[in-house]
């Protein structure tokens, strides 16, 4: 099955630096890679995705980048501000998997003001 | 209507107790999902219903057991449960089984088992 790491654990960027968190995946058929953020006693969101046909997508602040041949995906957060502090889970998902999401471990994010 | 509701958001029961969560989604949404997570942690698959039909039990306890009463709605009927199934559920739902699409996430049920 798949397998999806996710670095760091922790996260703690001064406002305005920007954030990067990594995952790696092991399922070379896998095409789908979700980012979702979970504020503290909320429901994960979805807050950028990426297919396996493109190298890279941007919105706004947010942009994630996928190395197919390295099997790692990458979340990039710029001008970071203290209402990015949360949890953010990546995920990866592929014919081999039924199409369902296998999460990273998360990385808890702190913006500090 | 974009989301996925669930009800209700806090439960607390007993070992002995049995009590359903509901999950509604209108959003013509064909897949639909429950998953289990503890704090700071992932969220867990436990089950899949595609097209209203059960297509994954993650080796779920039988004492969760789920119901699709029709496309718009997801059951999860627990029994006999034990402290350690204390966490948040999170019902998801989905466009298409057969393609990736991303999840829309209900709030949860915080389940508090005593």
């Amino acid at each position: 099955g798949e397998n999806v790491e996710q670095h760091p654990s922790t996260l703690s960027v001064q406002e305005g630096d920007s954030a990067v968190i990594k995952c790696t995946y092991s399922d070379s058929a896998s095409n789908y890679f979700p980012w979702y953020k979970q504020e503290l006693g909320k429901r994960p969101q979805l807050i950028i995705d990426i297919r396996s046909n493109v190298g890279e997508k941007k919105d706004q602040r947010i942009a994630v980048t996928l190395n197919k041949t390295a099997k790692h995906f990458s979340l990039h957060i710029t001008e970071t501000q203290p209402e990015d502090s949360a949890v953010y889970f990546c995920a990866a998902s592929g014919p081999n998997t039924g199409n369902q999401f296998y999460f990273g471990t998360g990385t808890s994010l702190t913006v500090i003001p | 209507d974009t989301e996925v509701t669930q009800t209700p958001k806090h439960l607390v029961m007993g070992m002995t107790n049995k009590k359903s969560l509901k999950c509604e989604q209108h959003m013509g949404h064909r897949a639909m999902y429950w998953y289990k997570q503890k704090a700071k942690k992932p969220p867990e698959l436990m089950f899949v219903y595609s097209y209203e039909k059960l297509s994954i039990n993650e080796s779920v306890p039988s004492r969760f057991s789920p119901e699709c009463p029709n496309s718009s709605l997801l059951n999860l009927h627990l029994h006999a449960l034990q402290p350690e199934d204390s966490a948040l559920y999170l019902c998801a739902s989905s466009q298409d089984p057969g393609k990736n699409y991303g999840y829309t996430f209900g709030s949860g049920t915080r389940l508090t088992v005593v």
